[in-house]
């Protein structure tokens, strides 16, 4: 079936450095793609969404970038805080009646002071 | 609004016992979705409400699985008998009404870790 994957599942950056998370998708058909960012001890909190018509969306020290011709996506944090901690999600999404969320294996990102 | 309330937070329980997983979604959510995850598997979604009624339950792993939402402001996940391999945390979140060809944002809540031993 349709999947959503990661390809790396640890990162470590020093703290101040950029940080650059992908994420591989399979189904063409998604609309929406949305990065999740989850911290120990906690459920899944919305970052950042694009659409499927978008290349390029930026938000508060992030960035996500879509390329539908490889089917990949990636996640951009700038000047990477200890607050940054956490297991990364990227998911997608074919809009409807039922919005199907469909998550990725999750990349963790490990913050070096 | 204090979020997506789940409880309890933890849960220990034996092979064979009954366990009831409970879950507040945001005032005036629409979607209620209730999901597993484990180490192996990832996030998965085992199902979902709209309007109180199940819609989608093709994830709800077996028999043993049920979820219940008898009023807008509340919803339980029970598994009866459960089994070692239940062991994971079980998340529930909510969202808006979708718009067409579009999505609204879940909100999940802390989540239960479960484990049966």
């Amino acid at each position: 079936g349709e999947s959503v994957g990661l390809h790396l599942p640890t990162l470590s950056v020093q703290e101040g450095d950029n940080s650059i998370i992908n994420c591989a998708y399979s189904n063409s058909a998604s609309d929406y793609f949305i990065w999740y960012k989850q911290e120990s001890g906690k459920g899944p909190q919305f970052i950042i969404d694009i659409r499927s018509n978008m290349d390029k969306r930026q938000g508060q020290r992030v960035t996500v970038l879509l390329n539908k011709t490889v089917k990949h996506l990636s996640l951009q944090i700038a000047a990477t805080q200890p607050g940054d901690s956490a297991v990364y999600f990227c998911a997608e999404i074919v809009s409807g009646g039922y919005q199907k969320v469909t998550f990725g294996t999750g990349t963790k990102l490990q913050v070096i002071p | 609004d204090a979020g997506v309330i789940q409880s309890p937070r933890h849960e220990v329980t034996e092979m064979g016992q009954e366990v009831t997983l409970r879950c507040k979604p945001i005032s005036g959510h629409d979607y209620l979705f209730w999901y597993r995850q484990t180490m192996m598997r990832g996030l998965e979604l085992l199902i979902y409400f709209n309007n109180n009624v199940p819609i989608d339950d093709s994830g709800m792993p077996e028999d043993r699985f049920s979820a219940k939402m008898p009023n807008a402001s509340f919803s339980t996940l029970k598994i009866q008998p459960s089994e070692p391999r239940d062991s994971a945390v079980y998340f529930c979140a909510s969202s808006l009404i979708v718009v067409a060809g579009g999505y609204n944002e879940q909100f999940f809540g802390p989540g239960t870790r479960l484990t049966v031993l």
